[in-house]
C-alpha cells in the first residue's frame, strides 16, 4: 500500500522559507509517476502548488512560481517543498500526493494526511 | 489564468440523484477529475478522465464532460456521500481545482 507522510515545522515566521518533506513508503519514487504538493487554507479550497517529474522537471502554480521549489531525493525515497517569503496568507494544510501521469488527464491517486503550517511571528 | 467554477453547495435527499457541475472555458476539450473530501480527511479521487471510476468507488458515482461543463452525478445518494467535492483539470501544465461544492444529504 502506497503511503505518503508530510513532515516539517508547524510554525514559520513571516518572510522566512517554509520547508516540508514527503516520505513515501510502499513504492519507490524512482520507479515512475510524478509527485506533487497541494495546500488548503483553513475552511477553503484546494490549491495546487507544483509537481516534479522523475526527470527533475518541475511545474509550479504560476501565482506562486517564483517562490516554489520542489526537489526529489530518490536515495531517501522522499521529495520536498520550499516556499519562500511566506506571509500569513500561506497558512494552510500542506499535502503531498502521487500524480498519475498516464495521458490523458493526470490526477492525484494517493495523498498524505496533510500537515498544518501556520505563518505567524 | 484558467478557472473552474463550482456551485458552493448542493442539497439532495437520500436515495435521490445529486448533480455537481464544474464550468470552465472549453472544459470539454480537457479531462476532468473529481475528488471527494470528508471533514478532517484527505481528498479521494472518485472520477478521473471524465468518466472513469477508480477501483473501490461505488457505481453510483459517474461523470461526464462536454462543452464548458463537467458534471459529477451521484445516483441513489447515501448519507455517507455528504462531503466536499472538487473538480480538477489541467491547463498548460498547471493543475487547476474548482472552488469546491459542499454536498448536503438532507
Amino acid at each position: 500500500q502506497v503511503q505518503l507522510q508530510e513532515s516539517g515545522p508547524g510554525l514559520v515566521r513571516p518572510s522566512e522559507t517554509l520547508s516540508l518533506t514527503c516520505a513515501v513508503s510502499g513504492y519507490s519514487i524512482s520507479s515512475g509517476y510524478c509527485w506533487g504538493w497541494i495546500r488548503q487554507p483553513p475552511g477553503k479550497g484546494l490549491e495546487w502548488l507544483g509537481t516534479i517529474y522523475l526527470s527533475g522537471i518541475t511545474y509550479s502554480n504560476p501565482s506562486l512560481q517564483s517562490r516554489v521549489t520542489i526537489s526529489l531525493d530518490t536515495s531517501k525515497n522522499q521529495f520536498s517543498l520550499k516556499l519562500s517569503s511566506v506571509t500569513a496568507a500561506d497558512t494552510a494544510v500542506y499535502s503531498c500526493a502521487r500524480q498519475i501521469v498516464a495521458a490523458p488527464g493526470p490526477y492525484f491517486d494517493y495523498w498524505g494526511q496533510g500537515t498544518l503550517v501556520t505563518v505567524s511571528s | 489564468s484558467y478557472e473552474l467554477t463550482q456551485p458552493p453547495s448542493v442539497a439532495v435527499s437520500p436515495g435521490q440523484t445529486a448533480s455537481i457541475t464544474c464550468s470552465g472555458d472549453k472544459l470539454g476539450d480537457k479531462y476532468a477529475c473529481w475528488y471527494q473530501q470528508k471533514p478532517g480527511q484527505s481528498p479521494v479521487v472518485v472520477i478521473y478522465q471524465d468518466t472513469k471510476r477508480p477501483s473501490g468507488i461505488p457505481e453510483r458515482f459517474s461523470g461526464s464532460n462536454s462543452g464548458n461543463t463537467a458534471t459529477l452525478t451521484i445516483s441513489g445518494t447515501q448519507a455517507m456521500d455528504e462531503a466536499d467535492y472538487y473538480c480538477q483539470a489541467w491547463d498548460s501544465n498547471t493543475a487547476v481545482f474548482g472552488g469546491g461544492t459542499k454536498l448536503t444529504v438532507l
